[in-house]
């Protein structure tokens, strides 16, 4: 079974420019969640989908970023227009949606992209 | 509002010694606690969670961590680490699954020869 992958592994933009990261889950996992690290400080929790509506997106910092998740498979994190405090990795997870088991909300993680705002 | 604190964040050991990884929360509600693993260049791996009844949890790895109710921690154990151990591990609480998780800033766990 395939892991949470994420593209691209890195990416360095300047200051004003637009990036979108995407996240593919594990096949079958109806929950999808971003999380973002920045400065080595600790890992914060963006947004939530179930399959394709939004959850929660109570840790969006602000309206530059845009978060989709087309027909509750892929999801693209678009950054517009980006800004030095932007720069971190942007880790993506998944889980299966079930309740009560032993695999009950165990999030996948992915690699996570390091975005870098010069 | 949850908030996880992990009060040490390096932690140099020798090999074959034992290590403790502390790791505290607040939470107003019954909580759900998590210990992950991140290697360099790789994603966060679980290593153990804690759901509901027992509160000593056995991981993989050899991992294990006990939840202490009164005293708010999860403290993570090894009775002898190896090279390989050497990695950053984080805690992380939820109040609710599936759900967000909140984390704490990692602890970098360093096992010298």
């Amino acid at each position: 079974e395939a892991g949470v992958t994420q593209f691209p592994s890195h990416s360095v933009i300047e200051k004003g420019q637009t990036v979108t990261l995407r996240c593919d889950p594990i096949s079958g996992h109806d929950n999808l969640y971003w999380y973002r690290r920045v400065m080595g400080k600790e890992i914060k929790f963006l947004l939530h989908f179930v399959k394709e509506s939004k959850q929660d997106e109570s840790g969006m910092p602000n309206n530059r970023f845009l978060a989709e998740r087309t027909g509750g498979t892929y999801s693209t994190l678009k950054v517009q227009p980006a800004e030095l405090e932007d720069s971190g990795v942007y880790f993506c997870a998944s889980s299966h949606r079930s309740f009560g088991g032993p695999d009950t909300d165990t999030q996948y993680f992915g690699p996570g992209t390091r975005l870098t705002v010069l | 509002a949850q908030s996880v604190t992990q009060l040490d964040s390096q932690v140099p050991v020798f090999e074959e010694a034992p290590v403790e990884l502390r790791c505290n929360y607040s939470s107003s509600v019954s909580v759900y606690l998590f210990w992950y693993v991140q290697y360099p260049n790789q994603g966060l791996q679980l290593l153990l969670k804690y759901l509901s009844g027992s509160t000593l949890v056995k991981g993989i790895n050899g991992f294990e961590a006990e939840f202490n109710k009164s005293q708010t921690s999860f403290h993570l154990r090894k009775p002898s680490v190896h090279i390989s151990d050497t990695a950053e591990y984080f805690c992380a609480v939820s109040d609710l699954v599936p759900g967000k998780s909140t984390f704490g800033d990692g602890t970098t766990l360093t096992v010298k020869p």
